[in-house]
């Protein structure tokens, strides 16, 4: 059961572009939503966190939307850089109870210059 | 700062061979994670230890075991490889129940042929 779900797998855009990557959730409990962002032969690194009390986040040129009656949240990268290329995966989990972290499945973007 | 340590790197080995992967972490956190990545699967946990002492079951824990050695280490076993488990091996940590953000080792490449 995939608890929640990336699209799209791949992504292209140009520099200068806007990147948005969408993910859905289908468990209520969820109160902590990051995103992690991987370059190729590393491991993951948070980019960015929401938690549902917020609809936005920004950090510089990456904004977190969410929408808790839809259960989707979504990441925005603004003015788009090649040096944006990566992986990118969606999680989330419930703060104090399980340890665990579900992510989405991922999404390749590629950023031409 | 060295964070997170896997060894080895990278790894071949033949169906029914056994080995252990190492994992350490300098931060004084509580909890570890181990989790795979395959293409298109995004990253699947496989165990966690939410403190020095204790070991949980992930998603995918089938011909794995792991050992929380100390509150450092939190080693993976493989008892008899099979190619499904050839993939790329993550170690992560976190400070506890109360904060989100994952920290990753750069990953241990596992082919079994």
């Amino acid at each position: 059961q995939q608890q929640v779900k990336q699209s799209p797998q791949s992504l292209i855009v140009q520099k200068g572009g806007i990147s948005i990557i969408n993910c859905a959730y289908e468990n209520t409990a969820f109160d902590y939503f990051p995103w992690y962002q991987q370059f190729p032969g590393k491991g993951p690194a948070l980019l960015i966190a929401i938690r549902p009390d917020v609809s936005e986040k920004k950090e510089g040129r990456f904004t977190i939307s969410f929408n808790k009656s839809a259960k989707q949240f979504s990441l925005h990268i603004m003015d788009s850089q090649p040096g944006d290329s990566a992986t990118y995966f969606c999680a989330a989990s419930k703060e104090g109870g399980s340890e665990k972290l579900v992510f989405g499945k991922g999404t390749k973007l590629t950023v031409n210059p | 700062n060295a964070g997170v340590t896997q060894t080895p790197k990278f790894q071949v080995l033949k169906t029914g061979q056994s080995m252990t992967l190492q994992c350490a972490q300098d931060m004084n956190h509580n909890s570890m994670y181990w989790y795979r990545q395959d293409p298109g699967m995004g990253l699947r946990l496989i165990y966690y230890s939410a403190s020095e002492g204790t070991t949980d079951k992930g998603e995918v824990p089938n011909g794995y075991n792991v050992s929380r050695l100390n509150k450092r280490e939190f080693s993976l076993r493989l008892e008899s490889a099979a190619p499904s488990q050839t993939s790329v091996y993550f170690c992560a940590s976190r400070p506890g129940t109360a904060t989100g953000e994952l920290f990753f080792g750069e990953g241990s490449r596992l082919t079994v042929l």
